[in-house]
């Protein structure tokens, strides 16, 4: 199976700065790769996703990038707001399977003002 | 358009005990998942259902049983609970395979005693 760790597994910035949280997987197989985004005491949400046929995604302040050689693909917030204190979560998925995903551990971002 | 409901939002259950955690989606969508979320342990698949009609084994499947009713519904069920499985579970939905946004639920607050 798929085996998923995100970097760093905390992240503290201020207000306004940027932030990226980088996973790594290990199935060359997968080609699809999207961030969630859990707020406390509420259900995960897709945010942003990339294929394997792209290196780059951006939707307004959040980006995805992505590297097939390396195995590992990340997710950019600029000019961070307290809203975006969340978990992130990244969950590549391999192809040839049925629609499961293997999800990271989770980021926890904090932004303080 | 409700998305995804789940029921109920919280259990307690005495070890040994039995319950059925529901689950429906009005997206038409064609795969259904349950996942359980521990502390630091990220999203953890328990069963799948690819389509109406299969189901599969996922990460964690000890201990539970599942039942795709009808495209709509997921049930989720725990014979003779344990401390163990004491958790939050999301049910969740995607169109089918391939590219696909997993949509979830509001979550189950489960705490066996």
């Amino acid at each position: 199976g798929e085996n998923v760790e995100q970097h760093p597994s905390t992240l503290s910035v201020q207000e306004g700065d940027s932030a990226v949280i980088k996973c790594t997987y290990s199935d060359s197989a997968s080609n699809y790769f999207p961030w969630y985004k859990q707020e406390l005491g509420k259900r995960p949400q897709l945010i942003i996703d990339i294929r394997s046929n792209v290196g780059e995604k951006k939707d307004q302040r959040i980006a995805v990038t992505l590297n097939k050689t390396a195995k590992h693909f990340s997710l950019h917030i600029t000019e961070t707001q307290p809203e975006d204190s969340a978990v992130y979560f990244c969950a590549p998925k391999p192809t040839g399977t049925a629609s499961k995903l293997t999800f990271g551990t989770g980021t926890r971002l904090q932004v303080t003002l | 358009n409700a998305g995804v409901t789940q029921t109920p939002k919280f259990q307690v259950l005495k070890t040994g005990q039995s319950m059925t955690l529901q689950c429906a989606q009005d997206m038409n969508h064609n795969s259904m998942y349950w996942y359980r979320q521990d502390p630091g342990m990220g999203l953890r698949l328990i069963y799948y259902s690819a389509s109406e009609g299969t189901t599969d084994k996922g990460e964690v499947p000890n201990g539970y049983n599942v039942s795709r009713l009808n495209k709509r519904e997921f049930s989720l069920r725990l014979e003779s609970a344990a401390p163990s499985q004491t958790s939050v579970y999301f049910c969740a939905s995607s169109p089918g395979v391939a590219y696909n946004e997993q949509f979830f639920g509001p979550g189950t607050r489960l705490t066996v005693l």
